[in-house]
């Protein structure tokens, strides 16, 4: 079946620092998409990726495509307090009619 | 475009009270979609709709839950009667095409508290 391992759970940094997080699959996966979660909001689509070694910049946010089609990577270059949220990894996996997605990744951001 | 629209942000409700939650998809988006978010389970998807009507419900929890999309800007996700494991957010999402891996767009969600 479908599972995303998402890591890690949470992140706690201070502003100015890079972070990195990633999210693995059992299965090769053909579509990657990373949102964030805003506090009591929906979470909001940051990037997209559609093709193995893709490498997508939003911003002071980068997202990869891993070359294997079982992983994708997200950096935040440069943290700041408004990037603290919960970002989720998403996937798409042949023969399956919806977006699997991983448990999330807490991120608090110290001034 | 206003994006997805939820209602209301908010519910508090007693055990065995009817909940209705409201979904109004953004315009010309063909998929709409109904998650749940808990802490344990994190997202789960309760059922999907294209074109308005329901593809897969697989995910609902039992008969207490339902959901129509009598047209194409709006559904209701319905439970009844409420218990309090059905607290959490409740998010409904919409897509412009059919194809799974198109880009999602979520609502603010639904906070469904359950005494």
């Amino acid at each position: 079946g479908q599972q995303l391992n998402q890591s890690p759970q949470s992140m706690f940094i201070q502003e100015g620092e890079d972070v990195s997080m990633n999210c693995t699959s059992s299965s090769i996966f053909n579509t990657w998409l990373w949102y964030k979660q805003d506090p009591g909001e929906g979470p909001v689509l940051l990037i997209a990726l559609y093709k193995a070694g893709e490498l997508t910049s939003n911003g002071r946010l980068t997202a990869q495509f891993g070359t294997t089609r079982k992983d994708s990577f997200l950096n935040i270059s440069a943290s700041i307090p408004s990037d603290v949220g919960i970002y989720f990894c998403a996937g798409h996996e042949a023969g399956y009619s919806t977006l699997t997605f991983g448990k999330g990744t807490m991120l608090l951001v110290s001034p | 475009d206003a994006g997805v629209i939820q209602s209301p942000r908010h519910e508090v409700t007693e055990m065995g009270q009817e909940v209705t939650l409201r979904c109004k998809p953004i315009s010309g988006h063909n998929s709409l979609f109904w998650y749940r978010q808990t802490m344990m389970r994190g997202l789960e998807l309760l059922i999907y709709f294209n074109n308005n009507v329901p593809i897969d419900d697989s995910g609902m929890p039992e008969d207490r839950f339902s959901a129509k999309m009598p047209n194409a800007s709006f559904s209701t996700l319905k439970i009844q009667p409420s218990e309090p494991r059905d607290s959490a957010v409740y998010f409904c999402a919409s897509r412009e095409g059919r194809r799974t891996n198109e880009k999602l767009f979520f609502g603010s969600g639904t906070q469904l508290s359950v005494l």
